[in-house]
């Protein structure tokens, strides 16, 4: 199983504050992601790269941003946090396996946004 | 884009018996498909995946299902256990476009 490391793993923070969320893999892996998830809920895509300076919005639109600036991280920021941003962050990285794109996630960053 | 379907949304089931979890997807292209399984309060993480050259996959207790021609795909589990409760994703993707695209997820549940 693919290692992907998320810091902070719990993080509350007052609103307007600017927070960036840390995202590192050690398999070498092109592709990385970011989801968005409400406790048991929908997975929303809200950044891909698909390897080095090379980053996509995805399904669901953020205020946040990222960088890709090392094969292994993968930061996302928010310049000034809500609570509408309250919700946990999950961190993936992928590698091809013949037909397909086998997707590993993070543990998870829960953010609550005061 | 992709657009994947999931059902049902909650489902119940007495311990011992089977589940079943379809999905529907819209992109004919669309040639990979995996489940993911997520434990309360843990990460999703990859139970099995079928591959659009093959019509049915096993590991264990649990089965996947594909049919091209009608565009849908199910898990099975069968023999459930406390263990199996959690809540489960489906997903499709194609080759060329190689981004995953959720269901909306099924919180299955096992009754002792």
């Amino acid at each position: 199983e693919a290692d992907i490391y998320q810091t902070p793993r719990y993080l509350v923070i007052g609103t307007g504050k600017k927070i960036t969320l840390e995202c590192s893999q050690t398999m070498g892996h092109d592709k990385m992601y970011w989801y968005q998830q409400d406790p048991g809920m929908e997975l929303h895509l809200i950044h891909y790269s698909y390897g080095v300076n090379s980053t996509e919005k995805g399904d669901l639109s953020s205020e946040s941003t990222v960088s890709r600036i090392r094969t292994e991280h993968f930061p996302l920021t928010l310049e000034s946090a809500r609570p509408s941003h309250t919700s946990q962050y999950l961190c993936a990285s992928s590698e091809r396996q013949g037909l397909g794109n086998t997707i590993y996630f993070g543990e998870g960053s829960w953010l609550t946004v005061v | 884009g992709e657009n994947v379907e999931q059902h049902p949304s909650t489902l119940s089931v007495q311990e011992g018996d089977s589940a079943v979890i379809k999905c529907t997807y819209s992109d004919s292209a669309s040639n990979y498909f995996p489940w993911y399984k997520q434990e309360l309060g843990k990460r999703p993480q990859l139970i099995i995946d079928i591959r659009s050259n093959v019509g049915e996959k096993k590991d264990q207790r649990i089965a996947v299902t594909l049919n091209k021609t009608a565009k849908h795909f199910s898990l099975h589990i069968t023999e459930t256990q406390p263990e199996d409760s959690a809540v489960y994703f489906c997903a499709g993707s194609n080759f060329g476009n190689e981004k995953l695209t959720f269901g909306t997820g099924t919180r299955l549940t096992i009754i002792p």
